[in-house]
């Protein structure tokens, strides 16, 4: 069985660029869901996709876009990057049975914008 | 609206000493609690959800709708204990996985 993996790691990106970020879910799950953290700050839910469909977004605008495919890998997409998109982007991975099921979460991808 | 807070930004003790790190949550139904835990060049992990009623590396968290919080205590703090806490919080909607998280504490277990 194997983790929730990220990709790229870190990236750069200037003001006005759009980025592509992937994630690989945990073998089995079929539900991913993104945040970002900026510093010194906790996860902000950014959307989730369930078996290919967004099932459920927080406060982020309309730029913050995703895709789930049907190996249940998702990308997140962000356009017009502003510089306050700098931040770690992660994404979670699960197989809901019900509630409280546990989220693994991968390594990130670290955004900087400039 | 939901919210999660941790007051607590840095908290340090000595090993062997008692633990508490504090939660505190808004939510206006019920909510589930989690408290997930990244220890040093580690992802994010969870250490235990409230409704399993567990003890996961002799931590425990207790939630108290009645102060609407879900803190978490160690009797004795070890150095491996040492990493960033997030106490998180889940309405249940859409199978449980829009978290919200407070802003953390890191824990500082000196020896």
């Amino acid at each position: 069985e194997t983790g929730v993996t990220q990709s790229p790691t870190h990236l750069i990106k200037t003001r006005g660029q759009q980025v592509t970020l992937r994630c690989s879910s945990q073998s089995g799950h079929n539900t991913v869901s993104w945040y970002q953290q900026a510093l010194g700050q906790g996860p902000q839910f950014i959307f989730q996709y369930y078996r290919e469909e967004e099932n459920g977004r927080g406060n982020f605008p309309p730029r913050f876009s995703g895709l789930q495919f049907p190996n249940y890998s998702s990308e997140l997409n962000v356009n017009a990057l502003e510089l306050d998109d700098s931040a770690l982007y992660l994404c979670a991975s699960s197989s809901p049975t019900g509630m409280n099921t546990e989220a693994f979460f991968g390594q990130g991808t670290r955004l900087t914008v400039v | 609206a939901q919210r999660v807070t941790q007051p607590e930004k840095l908290l340090s003790v000595f090993k062997g000493a008692p633990v508490e790190l504090k939660c505190n949550y808004s939510y206006s139904g019920s909510p589930e609690l989690f408290w997930y835990v990244q220890y040093s060049r580690q992802r994010l992990q969870l250490l235990l959800r409230h409704i399993s009623r567990e003890s996961i590396k002799g931590f425990t968290a207790d939630l108290n709708k009645g102060e609407t919080s879900f803190h978490l205590k160690k009797p004795f703090a070890q150095e491996e204990d040492s990493a960033m806490y997030y106490c998180a919080l889940s309405g249940g909607d859409n199978y449980g996985q829009n978290f919200v998280f407070g802003p953390g504490t890191r824990l500082s277990v000196l020896p």
